[in-house]
């Protein structure tokens, strides 16, 4: 079963406006992080913000932020004002620390959503 | 201060030949991970270690691939013998157990290999 799910593979969205891009997971781990990662066309991983699952407050990095729903067990990232260097895939991820083994700190990455803003 | 090195950047080689990747993760990270990425199966993980221990290597395609890591500061993916389907970006990427944002994996630049 996927345990990260991005539903959108495309979205075009027009410059200067916000974009949602949808993320959902899966874990019975009462104990996990979630991960936004850019990865624009030169194809390095950048990481953009980060929300542990005991956070009582939703992350903000500047002009992401995350939406997180953790009833509905989603972690949507919201990029306000889009620039044109905004273009790029992003990939949403999970860490669980599943039990009894130890340190489980591996991420698992959905498929990923390419952006492309629209001058 | 030094990001995760990663090489060869790019690597062209003919179908049966060994390939060896390199990474030098960040000083200090004590886990250190392989993941493939290709656009049919998206980022795989391949396999991690955690203070130079294999911790699961699950993802590991098959026989043909290995990984080490002698010591902290170094690790290699091996293809023996190489296939055209082995053709993918190599990302090696390191994190730290305990911190802020604990589990954040900071990325290399990835290794694409091509395999002919």
């Amino acid at each position: 079963a996927q345990k990260i799910t991005q539903t959108q593979p495309g979205m075009f969205v027009q410059e200067k406006e916000a974009v949602t891009l949808d993320c959902t997971y899966d874990t019975s781990d009462p104990s996990y992080g979630l991960f936004w990662y850019k990865q624009p066309s030169s194809g390095e991983m950048i990481f953009l913000i980060y929300q542990g699952s005991y956070d009582q407050q939703n992350a903000t990095e500047g002009r992401y932020s995350l939406n997180f729903q953790k009833a509905r067990k989603s972690a949507n990232l919201v990029i306000s004002a889009s620039q044109l260097g905004d273009s790029a895939m992003y990939f949403c991820a999970m860490r669980e620390r599943s039990r009894p083994s130890f340190g489980n700190e591996k991420l698992t990455f959905g498929t990923g959503t390419r952006l492309t803003i629209i001058p | 201060d030094a990001g995760v090195i990663q090489s060869p950047r790019h690597e062209v080689t003919e179908m049966g030949q060994e390939v060896t990747l390199r990474c030098k993760p960040i000083s200090g990270h004590d886990y250190l991970f392989w993941y493939r990425q290709t656009m049919m199966r998206g980022l795989e993980l391949l396999i991690y270690f955690n203070n130079n221990v294999p911790i699961d290597d699950s993802g590991m395609p098959e026989d043909r691939f290995s990984a080490k890591m002698p010591n902290a500061s170094f690790s290699t993916l091996k293809i023996q013998p190489s296939e055209p389907r082995d053709s993918a970006v190599y990302f090696c990427a390191s994190s730290l157990s305990s911190g802020q944002r604990t589990g954040e994996l900071f990325f290399g630049e990835g290794s694409r290999l091509t395999v002919l």
